[in-house]
């Protein structure tokens, strides 16, 4: 069935380094893919989408490009900051004969260092 | 502003107990969803509805039911609460066939089972 593998946590950053969370998805058909955060204490929110092969998401500057060849669409930003401490979770979406239904990746515990 | 509400931030309950987890949501969405977190193996989907009373198992259905009787309304019960039970609960929704689109997600509900 459909998945997503997101590279293990926790990652330990100082302030102003380069970040690169990796993602890959195994999946039928044409899905969209997504990165979501979710601070301490909060529920998920969308960071960012892709909905088809070499789209571009951006937000916040965070980005990431779904890549067709290589399945993957990994999570960058150039300089982070203290308030990018959170968990970051890959996820897609695909449509199914009922419904079109989420699937995340496990999660990446994020903290970043003053 | 869109929102997913879940009725309890907090809950305790016995092992054995009946115990039910509301979600509302406000955005018209066909589609609702219950996920379950646990660290290291991040969102892991219980059940989800496309429309009022209609369900599909998740990956993790076993110990859990559903009940959607209005469309903005979907419940999640524990017909007998047990320890591995313990978790944080996530309510979202999404629009029925748009692959696009993201998914909202309510703040939580953790739940201990003692």
């Amino acid at each position: 069935g459909d998945s997503v593998t997101q590279m293990e946590g926790p990652v330990t950053l100082s302030e102003e380094a380069f970040l690169t969370i990796n993602c890959t998805y195994t999946a039928t058909g044409y899905p969209s893919l997504f990165w979501y955060v979710q601070y301490p204490g909060e529920g998920l929110q969308l960071l960012l989408k892709a909905t088809k092969a070499d789209d571009k998401g951006s937000n916040k500057g965070f980005e990431a490009t779904y890549r067709k060849e290589t399945t993957s669409f990994h999570l960058e930003k150039g300089s982070v900051q203290v308030s990018d401490s959170a968990v970051y979770f890959c996820a897609l979406s695909q449509g199914y004969s009922s419904a079109s239904k989420i699937i995340f990746g496990s999660g990446t515990r994020l903290s970043i260092r003053p | 502003d869109v929102k997913v509400t879940q009725s309890s931030r907090y809950l305790v309950k016995r092992t054995g107990e009946k115990v039910f987890l509301e979600c509302v949501q406000d955005m018209d969405h066909e589609n609702m969803f219950w996920y379950r977190q646990d660290p290291g193996l991040g969102l892991r989907l219980i059940y989800f509805s496309y429309d009022v009373k209609m369900k599909e198992k998740g990956d993790i259905p076993e110990g859990y039911s559903v009940s959607r009787e209005k469309k903005e309304r979907f419940s999640l019960i524990l017909e007998s609460a047990s320890t591995n039970q313990t978790s944080m609960y996530l309510c979202a929704s999404s629009f029925r066939r748009d692959t696009n689109t993201e998914a909202f997600f309510g703040q939580g509900t953790r739940l201990t089972v003692v």
